[in-house]
C-alpha cells in the first residue's frame, strides 16, 4: 500500500537556523514523484517542492532542498536560514508518475514548524 | 500566470441544508481539477477531481457531489448538510503533464451547526 509518514509532529529552529522536516514513503510504483507543501495558519497550500524519483539530483528551491534518499524511501525536506514567516504546517505528498488515470496524491499528516526569533 | 479562486471565503450552515462552494481558474486551459477536504489536524482527504467537463471522479461516497459546468469551473454541493461535513474545503488544479504538480486555491472553511 502507498504511505506517506511524517514522524514529527511539532518542530522547533531558531530564526537563521537550518532545519530538517522527515518524510518517508512506500510505494512499489517504479515511478513516482514527491511533493512538499507549506500551509500557514491562512489555509492556503502552498507548492514548494518536487522532486521525481528518477532525478539524478536532489531538488532545490531557493531556501529549501529535498534529501532525496531512494533506497531508505525518504525524501525529507531542508529550510536553510530559517525565518518567522516559515511557521507552518509542512505536508509531504507522493503520487505515482505512470498511473494511467489515477491522479491521486497521497498526503502525510503534516509537520507543524515554529520558528522562534 | 495562473490563479485559483474559491468563494466564500468562510460559511456556516445549519444541518440539512443546502451546499454550493465555487472554483474556478485563470490563466489556464483544460486543467485537472480536484477538491479536497482537511477536517481540523488533519491531512487532505481527496473527495473529486475531473479531467474535463462533465467528467468527474468521486473518491469517498458521501453526500457530496461535484459538477464542471464550464472547462475552468468546478462546484461542490450538497442538497442536505451532516455536522460531519464541516471542515476546510480545498480546491486545486493541475496541468496534467509531467509532475501534475497540484495548485491549490485560498479554500473555504465551512461550520456546519
Amino acid at each position: 500500500a502507498q504511505k506517506i509518514t511524517q514522524t514529527q509532529p511539532g518542530m522547533f529552529v531558531q530564526e537563521k537556523e537550518a532545519v530538517t522536516l522527515d518524510c518517508t514513503y512506500d510505494t512499489s510504483d517504479p515511478s513516482y514523484g514527491l511533493f512538499w507543501y507549506k500551509q500557514p495558519s491562512s489555509g492556503e497550500m502552498i507548492f514548494l517542492i518536487y522532486q521525481g524519483s528518477y532525478d539524478q539530483q536532489n531538488a532545490t528551491e531557493g531556501r529549501y532542498s529535498l534529501n532525496f534518499q531512494k533506497a531508505r524511501k525518504s525524501a525529507n525536506l531542508v529550510i536553510s536560514a530559517s525565518q518567522l514567516g516559515d511557521s507552518a504546517m509542512y505536508f509531504c505528498a507522493m503520487r505515482p508518475l505512470n498511473a494511467g488515470n489515477n491522479r491521486k496524491l497521497i498526503w502525510g499528516l503534516g509537520t507543524s514548524l515554529a520558528v522562534n526569533p | 500566470s495562473q490563479t485559483i479562486h474559491q468563494w466564500p471565503a468562510t460559511l456556516v450552515q445549519p444541518v440539512g441544508s443546502p451546499l454550493s462552494l465555487e472554483c474556478t481558474v485563470e490563466g489556464t486551459s483544460n486543467p485537472n481539477l480536484y477538491w479536497y477536504r482537511q477536517a481540523a489536524g488533519r491531512g487532505l482527504q481527496l473527495l473529486f477531481y475531473s479531467v474535463g467537463i462533465g467528467q468527474i471522479s468521486s473518491e469517498v461516497p458521501q453526500n457530496l457531489s461535484a459538477s464542471r459546468p464550464q472547462d475552468r469551473q468546478f462546484i461542490l454541493s450538497s442538497k442536505k448538510l451532516l455536522l460531519s461535513d464541516s471542515g476546510f474545503y480545498l480546491c486545486a488544479w493541475s496541468d496534467g503533464q509531467g509532475s501534475e504538480t497540484q495548485y491549490f486555491g485560498p479554500g473555504t472553511r465551512l461550520l456546519v451547526l
